[in-house]
């Protein structure tokens, strides 16, 4: 049963572009939705997050999208930077969930 | 505050035997998370505790896994007669219950197992 999925295993994209990442879920009752950012050999680090009070939540070059009625969310980096190569994971939680549910990744790779 | 540790980074063992595995959370948070992620997929929850109560385990969690957290510092997770199945990177995390910043997990670099 997998409530949380990120269909693109990878992306590639050239440095000063926009990278869009997706995410999306089936349990309507997710109400606090993150992305998190990993390197190789270091845990996840968090990046930004949305609650479902909100459609849209932006933090410098990263903006988090959030479409409930299709249970889709997506993370829009611009302009994208070398350095923001890593592999990104979308996370799911909130009230009545102990717990974050993880997507399965999406790797990033930004060209220069 | 160093963030949330883990110990060891890496450990080799054979098969059948028994491994600890670390995590001092950062130690104004009362909540603290076992995940764990295997290559090609995110990382999945193993357990989780409420100050020193362990509030809930995964199916994933079988009976040869075991984890603690004695007064609500410190956690260990055990695993016992590892299976090869049981390469993974166990990863650490923990977060200030009561609020938002519950849902927003600190994690650490992880402990990576490998059983020959």
């Amino acid at each position: 049963d997998q409530q949380v999925k990120q269909n693109s295993p990878s992306l590639s994209v050239q440095e000063g572009r926009i990278s869009i990442l997706n995410c999306d879920y089936t349990n309507s009752m997710f109400d606090y939705f993150l992305w998190y950012k990993k390197y190789p050999a270091e845990g996840p680090t968090f990046l930004i997050s949305i609650s479902s009070i909100k459609d849209k939540n932006e933090d410098g070059r990263f903006t988090v999208f959030l479409n409930k009625s299709a249970k889709h969310l997506s993370l829009h980096i611009v302009p994208s930077q070398p350095g923001d190569s890593a592999v990104y994971f979308c996370a799911l939680g909130g009230t009545g969930f102990q717990k974050l549910v993880f997507g399965t990744g999406t790797r990033l790779l930004v060209s220069p | 505050d160093t963030g949330v540790s883990q110990d060891p980074r890496h450990k080799i063992t054979k098969r059948g035997q028994n491994v600890t595995f670390r995590c001092d959370p950062i130690s104004e948070h009362n909540r603290l998370y076992w995940y764990r992620q295997t290559l090609g997929q995110g990382p999945e929850f193993l357990t989780y505790f409420q100050n020193e109560a362990q509030l809930e385990k995964s199916r994933l969690l079988s009976d040869r896994f075991s984890a603690e957290r004695p007064k609500g510092s410190f956690s260990t997770l055990e695993i016992q007669r590892t299976e090869q199945g049981d390469s993974a990177m166990y990863l650490c995390a923990s977060s200030l219950g009561g609020g938002p910043g519950a849902n927003v997990l600190t994690f650490g670099a992880g402990s990576r197992l490998t059983v020959l």
